[in-house]
């Protein structure tokens, strides 16, 4: 059974940095691209980066490029989100989520966690 | 960017009947368009990928079609567990957009 689980999360003050990680099991993490989804409160959903097989290329939209860097370990069968220069509007629900095959949508979601940025 | 709009915003529908959510793309992506199910407190779940493909798993009263910039998930046979939120998802392009939802509610 493919599992995913976030953790990481908590309250931090804008400008502060915070590194979220990912636990996978259930199938080979090497064999598969690997993303983080967020959805901030009420609200839809965002993609916020995505990561290849061996880690040498990274992907991720404007609003969070230069400041989050998505990582792995296929060893540790693990995804990380290192998250610097935090903002109130990355308020959020961080998935982790699993790519499908060789396409990107994503067939396996983590239970999320919750990152609040507030002073 | 592309622009992925959704419609309706919330659907109330009654038991056992038919709904249909649309998703307008702002450029042609090729049916690499996917749509998920969220209901309340809980993480998506895939539905539909290839823009018609049924995920192993899920309801045959799910359906989806469309080509271009125009898509559409089809429930067939409301259920009370379908109460959720829906969302299309692009990924034909960098960066992966999604719809802004559609809430279904029972009647």
């Amino acid at each position: 059974e493919v599992q995913l689980v976030e953790s990481g999360g908590g309250l931090v003050q804008p400008g502060r940095s915070l590194k979220l990680s990912c636990a996978a099991s259930g199938f080979t993490f090497s064999n598969y691209y690997m993303a983080w989804v967020r959805q901030a409160p009420k609200k839809g959903l965002e993609w916020v980066a995505t990561i290849s097989t061996s880690g040498s290329r990274t992907y991720y939209p404007d609003s969070v490029k230069g400041r989050f860097t998505i990582s792995r370990d296929n060893a540790k069968s693990s995804l990380y989100l290192q998250m610097n220069s935090l903002k109130s509007e990355d308020t959020a629900t961080y998935y982790c989520a699993r790519p499908g095959g060789t396409t990107n949508y994503f067939d396996y979601w983590g239970q999320g966690v919750m990152v609040t940025v507030s002073s | 960017d592309i622009r992925m709009t959704q419609s309706p915003a919330s659907l109330s529908a009654s038991l056992g009947e038919t709904v249909n959510i649309e998703c307008l793309a702002s450029e042609d992506i090729y049916s690499d368009l996917a749509w998920y199910q969220q209901k309340p407190g809980k993480s998506p779940q895939l539905l539909i990928y290839n823009a018609n493909s049924l995920q192993n798993g899920v309801p045959s009263r799910f359906s989806g079609s469309g080509s271009g910039t125009q898509y559409s998930l089809k429930i067939n046979s409301l259920q009370s567990e379908d109460v959720a939120t829906y969302f299309c998802q692009q990924y034909n392009n960098y960066p992966f957009t999604f719809g802004s939802g559609t809430k279904l509610e029972i009647k």
